[in-house]
């Protein structure tokens, strides 16, 4: 079955470090994946990609996500945390195939002064 | 920018009540989505739709039903509400056939309270 995995349910980070929220897959075919982002009591916004290409992808708001293969992972990263960027992200994938866009659990983000 | 609306950002129902959602984009997308969010649960597909009166169950369709009579518009309808259906439910919309690789937009959510 296909799946995308959160492994951590929050991530703790200190303004103006760096921040990994991480997310591993498991689909069939080439891998389709995204990041989004929920603020509270809002809706999910679109952050990111990897369709093809460069494994390295930037996104919205000074974000980035890596995709490894060997590692099915497609963790998301940022240099330098702000407070504004606490929030819900969520993975979700895709085998290219059959199926609908699977999504993670998602994982809080909380970014400290 | 694409838009999706939907009717209400907090609803409050009592058990057995019919309700209604309302979900509206703005982009001609061809793909409307119905899903709930839990925490711990992440985001569930309830159904989706690809055309115009055209539905398909997602993943936990049970003692939901969907609307589709217009390309803008897709319902989602809890013949009997039950408290368990208390959630928030987010609406989104994509473009076919490409829509997985584009992705999908979502509207700000409705947060459903059953008593």
């Amino acid at each position: 079955a296909q799946s995308v995995a959160q492994p951590e349910d929050q991530v703790n980070v200190a303004e103006g470090n760096p921040l990994t929220v991480k997310c591993t897959y498991s689909v069939s075919g080439n891998p389709y994946l995204f990041w989004y982002v929920q603020y509270p009591n809002r809706g999910l916004q679109f952050l990111l990609k990897y369709i093809t290409g460069d494994n390295l992808v930037k996104g919205s708001y000074g974000f980035e996500a890596e995709f490894n293969k060997s590692q099915t992972s497609f963790h998301l990263k940022k240099p330098s945390a702000l407070v504004s960027d606490s929030a819900l992200y969520f993975c979700a994938g895709w085998g290219g195939s059959q199926g609908n866009l699977i999504f993670g659990k998602g994982t809080k983000l909380s970014v400290k002064p | 920018d694409v838009k999706v609306t939907q009717s209400s950002r907090y609803l409050v129902k009592r058990t057995g009540e019919k309700v209604f959602l309302e979900c509206v984009q703005d982009m001609d997308h061809e793909n409307m989505f119905w899903y709930r969010q839990d925490p711990g649960l992440g985001l569930r597909l309830i159904y989706f739709s690809y055309d115009v009166k055209m539905k398909e169950k997602g993943d936990i369709p049970e003692g939901y039903s969907v609307s589709r009579e217009k390309k803008e518009r897709f319902s989602l309808i809890l013949e009997s509400a039950s408290t368990n259906q208390t959630s928030m439910y987010l609406c989104a919309s994509s473009q076919t056939p490409r829509y997985r690789i584009r992705g999908q937009y979502f509207g700000p959510g409705t947060r459903l309270t059953v008593t």
